[in-house]
This record gives C-alpha cells, structure tokens and sequence, in this order.
C-alpha cells in the first residue's frame, strides 16, 4: 500500500540552526501538507502546499519556515533558525483526488 | 476559529462496543474526519463524513450530523491493538480547496482484556 515517507525520524539539532525536514509523498498526490504536534497536545496544521505554492499558512508558519518542492518526489520543510519551542513531531500528509489526507510516520525534532 | 471537543479518555473491555463522540464549531465545515494514533506515530485514516449519516468501515463506523454539528466513531468487537488515540478533525472548506484539517485533542482509548 503506498504511504508517505519521512526522514528523518529523529533530528536532533542545537537552537539558532537550521534544519530540513524531509517528506515523500504518494506518488499520484498532487496536494501536500506539514503539520505538527507538539508532545501530548493536538496536531496543528501549519502549511498546505499545492502546483509549487503555498496555499494556505497558519499563525504558526512565521517567516523562519518554508516548504519547498525541489524535484517531482520530495517535499521538504525547513526552519532556518531553530527555536526550542519548535521541538514536536512534524507530520508530512499528501492528498489525491480523493478528499482524504495521509499522514507519514512523522519526524520527532528535538531543539537544545 | 474553529473548535473540537472530544472526551480525553476512554476504557472498554475486548469485544465491547465503544462511541467516541466529537463536537464541533467551525466556520467553514466540509467534512469530519477519524484518525487513529499510536503511541505518537503516524495518524492513520479511519474514516470521512462529508454528508449526514452513518458510514461503515469493517469494525469502524462512524456518523455525522451537520445539523447538530456533532460525530462519532464506534469501534465494535473492541481488540487490544485498538488500544491508542482517536482524534476527530475538521475539514476547512473556506478558500482554498486544499482543505486544512483541525484537530481534536484527542481521546485515548484503553482496551483491558
């Protein structure tokens, strides 16, 4: 069954730097999507991502964050100066024509 | 803004019958959403209602009244692996029709043999 992949699963990274968060999507997904959840609280969106652009943002997508498509497979996150509230899983979703989003495995970031 | 509530716990003993239920306030509702969750891993699809009604999934079915602003999922024939958090979500239909979802905090369900 196709799923979303993400690496890595682990990133561990010292406050002030930057990290690039990575994603595969299904492979006939044309909508794309980051989320994250901070541990024990829900999971927040944060941008949706479609035809090489931003959609939509959230409040929490500041100008530290961006996306990026950079070939027809990966889908990237990167946050350019780290923060130690920014420590939280961070999900990768990806959607066909079908209205339903699946989620990868998530990559844990941990801020020190 | 947008707002779920769902209950934060759950407990039921195998092959028991279980309601999760999830309220909701939006602006721009396009559909109710059922992800499975464990142990912080990836949210996992579990069903979608866009229109009134029930709809059945194997052991999962789960309802939506538009009306009511008001859903659940029901987990017949409970197993241990269901054991883990269900978390109800909005679909956003304002605007883009990339649709983000809103997340409920979550119930943790605990099947006991």
């Amino acid at each position: 069954e196709p799923e979303v992949t993400q690496t890595p699963s682990h990133q561990v990274t010292q406050m002030g730097q930057e990290v690039i968060l990575r994603c595969v999507p299904i492979s006939n997904h044309l909508y794309f999507y980051w989320y994250r959840q901070i541990l024990g609280q829900k999971v927040e969106f944060l941008v949706s991502f479609y035809n090489n652009e931003i959609s939509e943002k959230s409040e929490i997508f500041d100008d530290q964050f961006s996306v990026e498509r950079p070939d027809g497979s990966n889908f990237t996150l990167k946050i350019r100066s780290t923060k130690l509230e920014d420590s939280a899983m961070y999900f990768c979703a990806s959607r066909g024509l079908a209205d339903i989003q699946y989620f990868g495995a998530g990559t844990r970031l941990s801020v020190l | 803004g947008q707002s779920l509530e769902q209950p934060s716990e759950v407990t039921a003993v195998e092959g028991a019958i279980v309601q999760i239920n999830c309220t909701y306030q939006t602006s721009g509702f396009y559909g109710l959403s059922w992800y499975q969750q464990h142990d912080g891993g990836a949210p996992t699809f579990l069903s979608y209602n866009a229109l009134d009604g029930l709809e059945e999934t194997g052991r999962f079915s789960s309802f939506l009244s538009r009306s009511d602003s008001y859903g659940y999922l029901l987990l017949q024939e409970l197993q241990m692996k269901d054991s883990a958090s269900y978390f109800c979500a909005v679909r956003d239909g304002r605007g883009s029709t990339l649709g983000r979802l809103y997340f409920g905090r979550g119930t943790q369900l605990t099947v006991w043999p």
